[in-house]
């Protein structure tokens, strides 16, 4: 059974620096997809960026980016000079290759907090 | 224009009694499906429709039932609502490709149970 754990519950920084988030997850299929999720202080979940796992180069979308690291089951999540807006919970997600009838399976998120 | 909208917003109901949710969606996505976020339990699967009257059980249907008689509309129903069920429910839709799907949330709909 797949299993996403994200352990950071809360994360605090400065405006304009980076802030990297940790999930890490656990499947028995060689195939899967990784999903990241910010979701907003009204509620709103917006898709943030996505790793398929065969591919080996890390994805990266605007600001933000990930750290693929495949024999760790691990793939964090990096904010680039941050701003006011970026405050949110974020959640990491996965879906299995061969499980398409499961929908993604979701981490219990990690809230960051961008201060001026 | 891509966008999954839920209805009603925000709800209150007194215990036993029927909820209606509704959802749709404009992008003509296969599948759909309905979340229910806790604290503590975080995004919860319910239901998933791969499309019109072919639904399938996530990891907790009990107390729910779905409906889908149109491809862009996905409806959640209690019947006979328990305080359990106060949540804030999240409908979600995605194209059925084989490279993965990418889940698009509508706004999400509250619901009390008093």
């Amino acid at each position: 059974a797949q299993k996403v754990t994200q352990t950071q519950t809360s994360i605090s920084v400065m405006e304009k620096t980076t802030v990297t988030m940790d999930c890490v997850y656990e499947t028995q299929d060689s195939s899967y997809f990784l999903f990241w999720y910010k979701q907003t202080a009204s509620g709103e979940i917006v898709f943030l960026i996505r790793q398929d796992s065969y591919k080996k180069e890390n994805a990266t979308v605007g600001h933000y980016s990930l750290n693929f690291q495949k024999p760790k089951s691990s793939i964090g999540l990096i904010i680039t000079a941050t701003q006011i807006e970026d405050s949110a919970v974020y959640f990491c997600a996965m879906r299995e290759g061969n499980n398409y009838a499961q929908g993604l399976t979701f981490g219990l998120g990690t809230r960051v907090s961008v201060f001026p | 224009d891509m966008k999954v909208t839920q209805m009603p917003r925000y709800l209150i109901k007194r215990m036993g009694e029927n909820v209606l949710l509704e959802c749709g969606q404009d992008m003509s996505h296969e599948t759909m499906y309905w979340y229910r976020q806790d604290p503590g339990l975080g995004l919860q699967l319910i239901y998933i429709s791969y499309d019109v009257d072919s639904n399938s059980e996530g990891d907790i249907p009990k107390g729910y039932r779905v409906s889908r008689k149109k491809r862009e509309h996905f409806s959640l129903i209690l019947d006979s609502a328990k305080t359990n069920q106060t949540s804030v429910y999240f409908c979600a839709s995605s194209s059925s490709t084989p490279s993965g799907n990418t889940l698009y949330f509508g706004e999400g709909s509250r619901l009390i149970v008093v």
